[in-house]
């Protein structure tokens, strides 16, 4: 089954740039998006189609493709920004939906 | 706005079937992908599966044989059913929107709180 690839958890100081990636063989073909859930919450859409924000997401947020790579980038990551990221997309076929494991941001 | 609201059991006994309910308020349900997200306890979150308001559906693999989503627009919401339960399906149970048409996805950007459902005798 296909797999998207997050690292677990990423650590910054506040004011620096968070950089989230997520890993697939399919998302040079297929859109990714990017949610944020703060504990006891509902996931928050915060990307869509790789680089796009809904409305009311601040422009500090942002997301870029590379390649198999995707990035979310969070400059001067404040500690409201705190929370886990799931980057979201479709196997090659655009059939079946995945989530990435997940990345713990930690604002130090 | 559209707001969706999970209802159902809590608990559910092993080998049972889990049955649960979004309702879908400020907006149409005849449009859009209708989705369920679930996650275990202190876990990521794991895609169940959607159906499309034209009543297409589309499965997680890993729990195609168990799951069932179905649509009534009479009552403006959509279903979960998952079979043969067992402590592993212990977890919170989201319902989502995704605007998108004709596999032009837009993301999952209406969710509901979540209701947890526990499996256990």
């Amino acid at each position: 089954s296909y797999e998207l690839t997050q690292p677990p958890s990423v650590s910054v100081s506040p004011g620096q740039t968070a950089r989230i990636t997520c890993s697939g063989d399919a998302l040079p073909i297929q859109y990714v998006y990017w949610y944020q859930q703060k504990p006891g919450q509902a996931p928050v859409l915060v990307i869509y189609k790789d680089n796009a924000r809904p409305s009311g997401i601040p422009e500090r947020i942002s997301g870029s493709t590379s390649g198999t790579t995707v990035t979310l980038t969070i400059s001067g990551v404040q500690a409201e920004d705190e929370a886990d990221y799931y980057c979201q997309s479709t196997d090659r076929s655009g059939t079946y939906w995945v989530f990435g494991g997940g990345t713990k941001l930690t604002v130090l | 706005q559209v707001q969706l609201q999970e209802s159902g059991p809590g608990l559910v006994k092993p080998s049972e079937t889990l049955s649960l309910s979004c309702t879908v308020s400020g907006g149409s349900i005849s449009t859009s992908y209708w989705s369920w997200i679930r996650q275990p306890p202190g876990k990521g979150l794991e895609w169940i599966g959607y159906i499309y308001y034209s009543g297409s559906t589309m499965y997680n693999p890993s729990l195609k044989s168990r799951v069932t989503i179905s649509l009534d627009t009479s009552k403006n919401q959509f279903s979960l059913r998952l079979g043969s339960v067992t402590a592993a399906d212990t977890a919170v149970y989201y319902c989502a929107r995704d605007r998108g048409a004709d596999r032009d996805y837009n993301g999952l950007d209406v969710w509901g709180q979540g209701t947890t459902v526990t499996v256990s005798s």
